[in-house]
């Protein structure tokens, strides 16, 4: 399977602890992007890396929030000091980059639970 | 398992009639729309996109309108089958250029029953 893969798929944990997600965007493509999406809503953009930049980054990414992608390729999503708040789906999704829009492919997601 | 969209409108339609999703989008500088089809348990998975240059594309089974003067996108689903039954939302790129951003709606739920 060469689509975007997500790890871990569930991931519960109490609050106060720290956690990381991990995305593997399909090889091509060099933009990839972080989104939030809770129940009864539609993803939420949260940051978008060029290759290992990471260009832009929503209000929604607190202090307690960091994303990478050191090497260009994989990215991971790591959340500080968790709160029940923080309890959603996090999807990731990457592009190749050009002049022309280009679909979004979707990873099929971490759902994270705060206790 | 989980559920997208637990209080989301839904479109309930008969095995073979034809769907209409609607969706209105908010910034009128937006200039790429794409539609979303969602199953429980999984990521969106893309279904058709439309530039605003255009305000019809078809696909299989599937066209989008988009009328930019009421900002208003729909999705014509033909033939609607079981599988078709998800949450479908519609995204809207608010960038010129660059990279493409979206902007998702709130979704329709849509139940085929035979």
């Amino acid at each position: 399977d060469t689509g975007v893969s997500q790890d871990p798929r569930h991931k519960i944990t109490k609050r106060g602890q720290n956690v990381t997600f991990r995305c593997d965007p399909i090889s091509e493509h060099n933009r990839l992007y972080w989104y939030r999406q809770t129940l009864g809503q539609g993803p939420e953009f949260l940051t978008y890396f060029q290759n290992e930049a990471q260009l832009e980054k929503s209000r929604l990414l607190s202090d307690r929030f960091s994303a990478e992608r050191p090497k260009g390729s994989f990215s991971t999503l790591e959340i500080q000091r968790t709160e029940q708040g923080d309890s959603a789906m996090y999807l990731c999704a990457s592009s190749p980059s050009g002049l022309s829009y280009n679909e979004q492919f979707f990873g099929p997601g971490t759902r994270l639970t705060v206790l | 398992g989980e559920s997208v969209g637990l209080h989301l409108p839904t479109l309930s339609v008969q095995e073979g009639d034809n769907s209409i999703i609607n969706c209105a989008y908010s910034n009128s500088a937006s200039d790429y729309f794409i539609w979303y089809k969602q199953e429980s348990g999984k990521g969106p998975q893309f279904i058709i996109d439309i530039r605003s240059n255009m305000d019809k594309r078809q696909g299989q089974r599937v066209t989008v309108l988009l009328n930019k003067t009421v900002k208003h996108l729909s999705l014509q689903i033909a033939a609607t089958q079981p599988g078709d039954s998800a949450v479908y939302f519609c995204a809207e790129n608010p960038s010129s250029g660059g990279y493409n951003k979206l902007i998702f709606g709130a979704g329709t739920r849509l139940a085929v029953h035979p």
